[in-house]
């Protein structure tokens, strides 16, 4: 069974901090996504990875695929209190498997 | 417009009634899914339907009945309900895009059983 573990599970930080969210695992994923989660609505897709050690990038927000494409990071430069939400990694291909989650909470 | 939506937001029942659920996306895709949310916030996959046909089973209960008229319409049907059924259900939809399949979720349906 594949699993994704994501690190640390809850973060609060003041507005303006850099945080790194990170999504491991021992199996191979063909691609990675990351979703961010906001109260009482659905997850929102913010990237896909495909390409082992791939760096993409969405204004504040760094996402990185490892080499050896088994895990991922999402790395926030100057939090912001509208990045408040549950972020989720979501790996494999037609049939996804979701990470365990990291709830973000940034303070004005 | 909405892409994914879901009928109710909210259903609270008593144990051993049947509900449904029902989820229609306006976005063409091909492959819709119903996925649980439990309360520590896993998120688990429960059926896929590609072109109204069956293809992701997970491991769940009988008394969960998933039914897809077309491609644009995916049901969830609830037999017998449980305690532990309580959950937020999402459905979602994609299409294969770049050796990936991006996931579209609607709005979610909290259910509560008393």
């Amino acid at each position: 069974t594949q699993l994704l573990e994501q690190s640390p599970q809850f973060l609060s930080i003041q507005e303006g901090e850099n945080l790194t969210v990170y999504c491991n695992s021992s199996s191979v994923f063909s691609s990675l996504q990351w979703y961010r989660q906001e109260p009482g609505e659905g997850p929102v897709l913010l990237v896909t990875v495909v390409t082992g050690g791939e760096v993409k990038k969405l204004k504040r927000l760094t996402f990185q695929f490892g080499d050896a494409r088994k895990d991922s990071s999402l790395h926030i430069t100057a939090a912001q209190p509208g990045d408040t939400g549950l972020y989720l990694c979501a790996g494999g291909f037609q049939k996804l498997v979701f990470g365990t989650g990291t709830r973000l909470l940034v303070s004005p | 417009d909405t892409a994914v939506s879901q009928t109710p937001k909210y259903l609270v029942t008593q144990m051993g009634n049947d509900k449904s659920i029902k989820c229609e996306q306006n976005l063409g895709h091909d492959t819709m899914y119903w996925y649980k949310q439990d309360s520590k916030k896993f998120l688990k996959i429960m059926f896929s339907y590609n072109n109204k046909e069956l293809i992701i089973n997970e491991t769940v209960p009988n008394r969960f009945s998933p039914k897809s008229p077309d491609k644009a319409h995916l049901n969830l049907h609830i037999n017998s309900l449980e305690l532990g059924d309580s959950a937020v259900y999402f459905c979602a939809s994609s299409q294969q895009f770049d050796g990936s399949y991006e996931q579209y979720f609607g709005p979610g349906t909290r259910l509560t059983v008393t």
